[in-house]
């Protein structure tokens, strides 16, 4: 039972650059998040989904695209990379908005 | 504004010392999370309450609703404990809000051997 895995764990990008942070969870849960931390601050949350086929925005969507297409993949999409999107970014799911949240490993991100 | 408060900031224990973490919140939950971080790691969860107390091995979260507030307490202390707590509200998933999670900025434990 993997949970919910996060790749890649590192990445460095140049200014103007696109990727994709990947996010996989095998526990059936409807509800996705993306989160980003910076030092000193709580996770702020960026998109969210309750579903496939529905996402929407969070406390910092600018700079990012989101898509979920099926029940286990929240992909998050970072098309012009800036130096503000240096952070760690966190996957996490639950169940339903009662339940026990469960986060990836986070992807450590530098932009360049 | 819904906002989650922790203290301390840091903390420095030895080992063996009895550990309390603090969190305030603003606005009425329907669930609080605690939340541990290893140094370079991911985000586990530990607790999650709306009421009462609840104990996990050496850890206790305890929950006052009225007062807003919630504690995480770690009893016989060990190095390994050494990590960034996490406090997070759940806000009911009404009145203009979706029921997304708010963090604290979390609690840097350190306990010496």
């Amino acid at each position: 039972n993997a949970g919910v895995t996060q790749t890649p764990k590192f990445r460095i990008l140049k200014i103007g650059q696109s990727m994709t942070l990947q996010c996989t969870q095998d526990m059936n849960h409807n509800y996705m998040y993306w989160y980003r931390q910076d030092p000193g601050m709580g996770l702020k949350l960026i998109y969210y989904s309750v579903g496939a086929g529905i996402t929407d925005k969070g406390e910092v969507p600018n700079g990012y695209n989101v898509s979920r297409s099926t029940t286990e993949d929240f992909p998050l999409r970072l098309e012009l990379a800036a130096p503000s999107q240096t952070s760690v970014y966190f996957c996490a799911s639950t169940l339903d908005t009662y339940t026990e949240a469960f986060f990836g490993q986070g992807t450590r991100l530098t932009v360049v | 504004k819904n906002e989650v408060e922790q203290s301390p900031q840091n903390l420095t224990a030895q080992e063996g010392e009895f550990i309390t973490i603090n969190c305030s919140y603003s606005v009425g939950i329907s669930a609080l999370h605690w939340l541990q971080q290893h140094p370079g790691g991911g985000i586990v969860s530990l607790f999650m309450l709306s009421s009462g107390k609840k104990k996990h091995g050496r850890l206790i979260a305890t929950i006052n609703i009225q007062e807003k507030h919630s504690s995480l307490h770690i009893t016989a202390s060990h190095p390994r404990d050494s990590a960034v707590y996490i406090c997070a509200s759940r806000p009911p998933p009404y009145g203009g809000s979706q029921g997304n999670l708010i963090f604290g900025k979390g609690t840097k434990l350190s306990v010496k051997p």
